[in-house]
């Protein structure tokens, strides 16, 4: 079953803590993206990967960090900078030549502070 | 500010009937997409219509784009209580070069009830 897998489903944070998302596909696909959705809102786009080893900051990239050392993992980390964490984020994939035209995401990762 | 604005907010409707639901953007696209998402789960792309189409179809689907109004709109025919989702519209805006970005829009909550 090709498919972009998130975890965990849940995930709390206490103050001053870092923590990371986990996101993983095997659809072969070049391009990944972190998306954070905020209650009743669309999604703003934090980083994006278009090629291995290399990532760029998207809308709302402060507080945020990712890597993208292999093609089929793109972590991203949860900073203590972000002040405001709690949210639902989202990863997503699409092939290369398919870059904002048809993306593939994960269920999610509920991200709350305790 | 969002590229896509989705109209209305919510939507309630009986099995049986027709769901509409429409989208305004604010600058020139190459493309705009649908995406359905059920509560707690990710998107998962519904269909794309690029600049140069004004209608498509896809199973009990209808988007129309009207690029001189910046508008779109989804019809779901015969609508049934699976269809009971959030539905977003995205939007990628034009650039010569670089990464372009999609936009999303705040979301369409339909409930369809049996």
């Amino acid at each position: 079953d090709g498919g972009i897998t998130q975890s965990p489903k849940y995930l709390f944070r206490k103050e001053g803590q870092n923590v990371t998302l986990s996101c993983e596909q095997n659809l072969n696909h070049d391009a990944m993206y972190w998306y954070r959705q905020d209650p009743g809102q669309g999604l703003r786009l934090i980083y994006y990967s278009q090629i291995v080893n290399d990532f760029q900051k998207g809308d709302i990239a402060e507080g945020y960090s990712v890597s993208r050392e292999k093609k089929e993992s793109f972590p991203l980390t949860v900073t203590s900078a972000q002040k405001n964490p709690t949210a639902f984020y989202l990863c997503a994939s699409s092939r290369a030549d398919e870059v904002n035209e048809k993306l593939f995401f994960g269920s999610g990762t509920q991200l709350s502070v305790l | 500010s969002q590229q896509g604005e989705e109209d209305p907010q919510a939507l309630s409707i009986q099995e049986g009937e027709n769901a509409t639901m429409n989208c305004s953007y604010k600058t020139s696209i190459n493309n705009l997409q649908w995406y359905r998402q059920n509560s707690g789960r990710g998107l998962v792309h519904l269909i794309l219509i690029r600049s140069n189409e004004r209608e498509k179809h896809s199973g009990r689907l209808r988007v129309t784009l009207d690029t001189s109004k910046k508008s779109s709109s989804l019809l779901i025919t015969a609508s049934r209580a699976a269809d009971t989702a959030s539905y977003f519209c995205a939007t990628d805006a034009r650039a010569l070069t670089g990464f372009q970005k999609l936009v999303f829009g705040t979301g369409t909550r339909l409930l369809v009830s049996p």
